[in-house]
């Protein structure tokens, strides 16, 4: 069985840009979560989808980031435009039903914006 | 105050110590306490979890929670240069909720 699939793992983009990262969670997971690192901080939440809709979005820094999940399978981070302080690592994770503690993580897209 | 706090190390010991992590917490509504490993340049590894209070073992791998003192930690027996990772506490109240993760621990297990 694939895991949770994350594409780029790796992107590096110029301030003002735009960055359009994308998640395939494991086939069957309703539940889809999005996460940030930055450097020397800690894993961060960002949003979670119950299928294609939004159930929390409260760890969304700013209405720069936009993020969609078009019927309820893969989903896409879109960051625009790009600032310094976006940097960081972008993780993505699924689960069945809300068993979040058992969540599946991918291998992260690393972002670098100069 | 962060809710979760864990210290980032870099902690090093020799093959076959015992190693303890650990982390402390502030929110009491917390009820599902996850340990996950992660290499570099990988994403995190589920481990194992707890539900509420009490241990939980998985081979060398135990977990215990005490919720009156708000402290989680993770045992690793004999340690083995593999495990050498960042290990990182997490925590949600169940739910909708969302998961709120320490800083990590770096662990390095010297043959």
């Amino acid at each position: 069985e694939a895991g949770v699939t994350q594409f780029p793992s790796h992107s590096v983009i110029e301030k003002g840009q735009t960055v359009t990262l994308r998640c395939d969670p494991i086939s069957g997971h309703d539940n889809l979560y999005w996460y940030r690192r930055v450097m020397g901080k800690e894993i961060k939440f960002l949003l979670h989808f119950v299928k294609e809709s939004k159930q929390d979005e409260s760890g969304m820094p700013n209405n720069r980031f936009l993020a969609e999940r078009t019927g309820g399978t893969y989903s896409t981070l879109k960051v625009q435009p790009a600032e310094l302080e976006d940097s960081g690592v972008y993780f993505c994770a699924s689960s069945q039903d809300l068993r979040v503690h058992e969540a599946f993580f991918g291998q992260g897209t690393r972002l670098t914006v100069v | 105050q962060k809710e979760v706090e864990q210290d980032p190390g870099p902690l090093s010991v020799p093959e076959g110590a015992i190693v303890s992590l650990n982390c402390t917490y502030s929110n009491s509504a917390f009820q599902y306490f996850m340990w996950y490993r992660q290499y570099s340049r990988k994403g995190p590894e589920l481990l194992m979890y707890t539900y509420s209070s009490g241990n939980k073992e998985d081979g060398r791998f135990t977990a215990q929670v005490d919720k009156s003192s708000k402290y989680i930690s993770l045992f690793i027996r004999d340690s083995q240069p593999s495990d050498s990772a960042t290990y990182l506490c997490a925590t949600h109240s169940g739910g909708y909720q969302k998961v709120t993760f320490g800083t990590g621990t770096k662990l390095q297990v010297i043959p």
